[in-house]
This record gives C-alpha cells, sequence and structure tokens, in this order.
C-alpha cells in the first residue's frame, strides 16, 4: 500500500463543464504521475510532477492541465470536458528508494462524461 | 511499431498449468523492465520486476532478451487467483511508465 488515494473514485458530468480529479499520498514521494486508460490502449501518461510546482506534459495532454501547489497533492483539470475524456483515470507515485524504481497506483477516478 | 506489443489473449487454462507470457519492445534504449497485474476493475499493481539475469519469484519467472528486446513472464502451477489482465511495462524517458494492451488470463478449475 503506497498510501495513495483518489477523489471522486466515480464522477458522470456533462460535456463542457470543468471537472477536477485530486490524487492524495501520504508518503512525500517527489513524482507523481497521471494516467488514463482505455479499452484497447495501454495506460498512457497525461502529465507529471517531479516537485512541488514542477510539472510536464506525457503523451495525450491535450485537453488536461495539472497543479501541484503542495507534495501530497496533485490535481488534474479537464478545463471543459468532452466525451473523448471518459476514461478511468489512475495516479501513480514513483518510489525511488527501493531496488524496484517504479510506480504505484491509486484506486482509479471512473469519470463518464455525457 | 508499437513501443509494447503484447498478445491480448485471453489465454484459458486449467488450474496446475504452466503458462507463459510475451511481450517486445520498441525502444532498444529502455532501462527497466516490469510486470503488472491487474484485477478487473482495480488498479495495476507491480508484479515483479525484470532483470537482465532473469528472476524468479515462487511460481513466477521473469527473462529480459535485450537483443532480441523480448520480455516473457512464466507461471507455474496456475491458481484460479492467478486469473487477471498481465501487463508488460517498460520504463519511458520520462521517468514514467511505457504500458502493453494487457494479457488477460483465466485459469479454470
Amino acid at each position: 500500500d503506497a498510501g495513495i488515494t483518489q477523489s471522486p473514485r466515480h464522477k458522470v458530468t456533462e460535456t463542457g463543464t470543468p471537472v477536477t480529479l485530486r490524487c492524495h499520498q501520504t508518503e512525500n514521494h517527489r513524482y507523481m504521475y497521471w494516467y488514463r486508460q482505455d479499452p484497447g490502449h495501454g495506460l498512457r501518461l497525461i502529465h507529471y510532477s517531479y516537485g512541488v510546482k514542477d510539472t510536464d506534459k506525457g503523451e495525450v495532454s491535450d485537453g488536461y492541465s495539472v497543479s501541484r501547489s503542495k507534495t501530497e497533492d496533485f490535481l488534474l483539470t479537464l478545463e471543459s470536458a468532452t466525451s473523448s475524456q471518459t476514461s478511468v483515470y489512475f495516479c501513480a507515485i514513483r518510489n525511488i528508494l527501493v531496488r524496484e524504481d517504479t510506480q504505484y497506483f491509486g484506486p482509479g477516478t471512473r469519470l463518464t462524461v455525457l | 511499431r508499437k513501443e509494447v506489443e503484447q498478445d491480448p489473449g485471453p489465454f484459458n487454462v486449467p488450474e496446475g498449468a504452466t503458462v507463459a507470457f510475451n511481450c517486445t519492445y520498441s525502444n532498444s534504449a529502455s532501462q527497466s523492465f516490469f510486470w503488472y497485474r491487474q484485477d478487473c476493475r482495480k488498479e495495476p499493481k507491480l508484479l515483479m520486476s525484470v532483470y537482465s539475469s532473469g528472476n524468479e519469484d515462487g511460481r513466477f519467472t521473469a527473462q529480459l532478451n535485450r537483443a532480441s528486446q523480448y520480455i516473457s513472464l512464466l507461471i507455474r502451477d496456475s491458481k484460479l487467483s492467478d486469473s487477471a489482465t498481465y501487463l508488460c511495462v517498460v520504463g519511458g524517458s520520462q521517468g514514467n511508465l511505457i504500458f502493453g494492451k494487457g494479457t488477460k488470463l483465466s485459469v479454470k478449475p
């Protein structure tokens, strides 16, 4: 258990509305990531953060923005949701302190955009 | 060529069977390799890292062939609880992970 929570866990919204997803970690990890998972695709990177106020784009960043004002929280915002953003969103932390320098995932948020 | 490719399955096997999953990756500069497991409607969870020398964890054995850019996972003596989707994962240049689409395994009694 990497101490990662995501909120909300489920959300249904309408096209054109803003949506913010929250990822919260309790273990002070520097690196945090947002991925989306869709049928027929592997998980794809949206944005990532390498420290407070330090973020960068991933493979599928269009239509998304992120913010990280404190170590424990990484927010993903859909400024104006579209149906193509219906997906499962996973947050991950990277633990560089173990032999397996890899990532551990939160439980996910299921977002439906009508 | 996709970055990480795996056979989508499904693999339907009886309990006790040995099953092998294969995966290829496109970036020869990749340095880290993993297998994750994902249960239905759950998050991916690290199953094991894959090292050049090969590594084993109980019933699970992972192999890496850098020359062929090929990764494998062998599961011996399959259990019902092994039913899941197995994700082949390669480390990316942004410190991210690049995922295959996954191979679904169903172990039957």
